[in-house]
């Protein structure tokens, strides 16, 4: 049974740092493309930031390019997701997403429970 | 990367049919066959439900199905069921590299 479990989601201060990340188990990491989606308080969905299986082809929305930044550990099944120069608008529950495809993202097929991070003064 | 563009709220009876589109550009829904439809109930994470337009995951109802039509994607729901409220979200492939997501549907089952 595939599983995300997110975790490190929390309160911060505008300008602040916050590192996010999933555990996964159930699936060969490494053979999958990751990504994190967030939600933001009764809004939609928005894809922040992808990551092939191999780790080597990484793609971010323009709305965090330079800010945000996502890695993964094959070793330990982990994905994380460094966010630096916090915004209010980045206030929104964040999802670990598993791509069906392993070198890019083209669709979602499990999703973590989800963590919500908050930027407020 | 601008959102597809979903209807903001569509309702149906129980065992209707209702459609749902996704509209794009030839750079996402219209140049590829990476559309994918995802369920998300109140304070859940989404469900996928179909993948590369026309795919239902195991364990999907044969109620949903996918289409497209140039740069118009669309999702059916037959014969509704109280179950099925829910918003609805399309994703697609963009040329780019990335994903983007549509601006969700919410379906009212009456």
């Amino acid at each position: 049974e595939v599983q995300l479990l997110e975790s490190g989601g929390g309160s911060v201060q505008p300008g602040g740092s916050l590192r996010l990340s999933c555990a996964a188990s159930g699936f060969t990491f490494s053979n999958y493309a990751m990504s994190w989606v967030r939600q933001a308080p009764g809004k939609g969905l928005e894809w922040v930031s992808g990551i092939s299986g191999s780790g080597g082809n990484i793609l971010s929305a323009d709305s965090v390019k330079g800010r945000f930044t996502i890695s993964r550990d094959n070793s330990k099944n982990t994905l994380d997701l460094q966010m630096n120069s916090l915004r209010a608008e980045d206030t929104a529950v964040y999802y670990c997403a598993k791509d069906r495809t392993t070198s890019t993202v083209t669709s979602v097929d499990y999703w973590g429970q989800g963590t919500l991070v908050t930027v407020s003064s | 990367q601008s959102a597809l563009t979903q209807p903001a709220s569509v309702s149906g009876s129980p065992g209707q049919s209702i459609t749902i589109s996704c509209t794009g550009t030839s750079s996402d829904v219209g140049g590829y066959n990476h559309v994918s439809w995802y369920q998300q109930h109140p304070g859940k994470a989404p469900k996928l439900m179909i993948y590369d337009v026309t795919n239902r995951p195991s364990g999907v109802s044969n109620r949903f199905s996918g289409s497209k039509s140039g740069n118009t994607a669309s999702l059916t729901i037959s014969g509704l069921q109280a179950e099925d409220e829910a918003d609805y979200y399309c994703s697609s492939y963009v040329i780019s590299d990335t994903l983007v997501f549509g601006g969700g549907t919410r379906l009212t089952v009456l």
